[in-house]
């Protein structure tokens, strides 16, 4: 399967510890998406990144929360201290921009995070 | 701000009618609209994407209009069926590179 995967699916923690997510986007994108959605709304942007470059961060997002894409391959989130409103589906997406054509997006299943 | 307005309530119909369901957006003129289905639990699966000089998109008993000047697409599934039951997201183009997804319409197709 060549689509976009996230490990892990399921993630159960304590408040106040770190986590880690990661993702694999579809070989040949070059961007790359972190979303967050919570149950009845729709996927909230968190972050971007072109490449190994992160050319935008939300506003949503605190200091607790930092991406990487080292190498312009696969991407990790990591929320330090985490709070039980971190309590989400965190979504990876990737897409292929080429020229000026409309890049559409390709989400992975998800890692559903519940802080205790 | 640019805002999206998907119907949150769900949506009943019976298998074999045609399912309609809106998205309206304010404050921005979107070059390209797009469409997604979600699955409790999953993430959204693209559909189909109609630009702005398109008034109709198929695909299979698919059916996307877009209305720039009523600032307004629908999207359509003829001869529905209760495998069609899920939400529908609508993400129209922001200009930028990220999607603001509408809040999504939950289909539910009775057998």
């Amino acid at each position: 399967d060549t689509g976009v995967s996230q490990n892990p699916r399921h993630k159960i923690t304590k408040r106040g510890q770190n986590v880690t997510f990661r993702c694999d986007p579809i070989s040949e994108h070059n961007r790359l998406y972190w979303y967050r959605q919570t149950l009845g709304q729709g996927p909230e942007f968190l972050t971007y990144f072109q490449n190994e470059a992160q050319l935008e961060k939300s506003r949503l997002l605190s200091d607790r929360f930092s991406a990487e894409r080292p190498k312009g391959s696969f991407s990790t989130l990591e929320i330090q201290r985490t709070e039980q409103g971190d309590s989400a589906m965190y979504l990876c997406a990737s897409s292929l921009r080429a020229g000026v054509i409309s890049d559409t997006q390709y989400f992975g299943p998800g890692t559903r995070l519940t802080v205790l | 701000s640019q805002k999206i307005e998907q119907n949150s309530e769900a949506l009943n119909i019976q298998e074999g009618k045609t399912a309609t369901l809106t998205c309206n957006y304010t404050n921005y003129s979107p070059a390209y609209l797009q469409w997604y289905r979600q699955d409790p639990g999953r993430g959204p699966v693209f559909l189909l994407l109609i630009r702005e000089n398109e008034k109709e998109k198929r695909k299979e008993r698919l059916k996307v209009t877009f209305d720039t000047t009523l600032k307004q697409s629908l999207f359509h599934i003829t001869a529905s069926q209760p495998a069609d039951s899920a939400t529908y997201l609508c993400a129209p183009d922001s200009g930028t590179y990220k999607y603001i997804f509408g809040t999504g319409t939950r289909l539910k197709v009775l057998a």
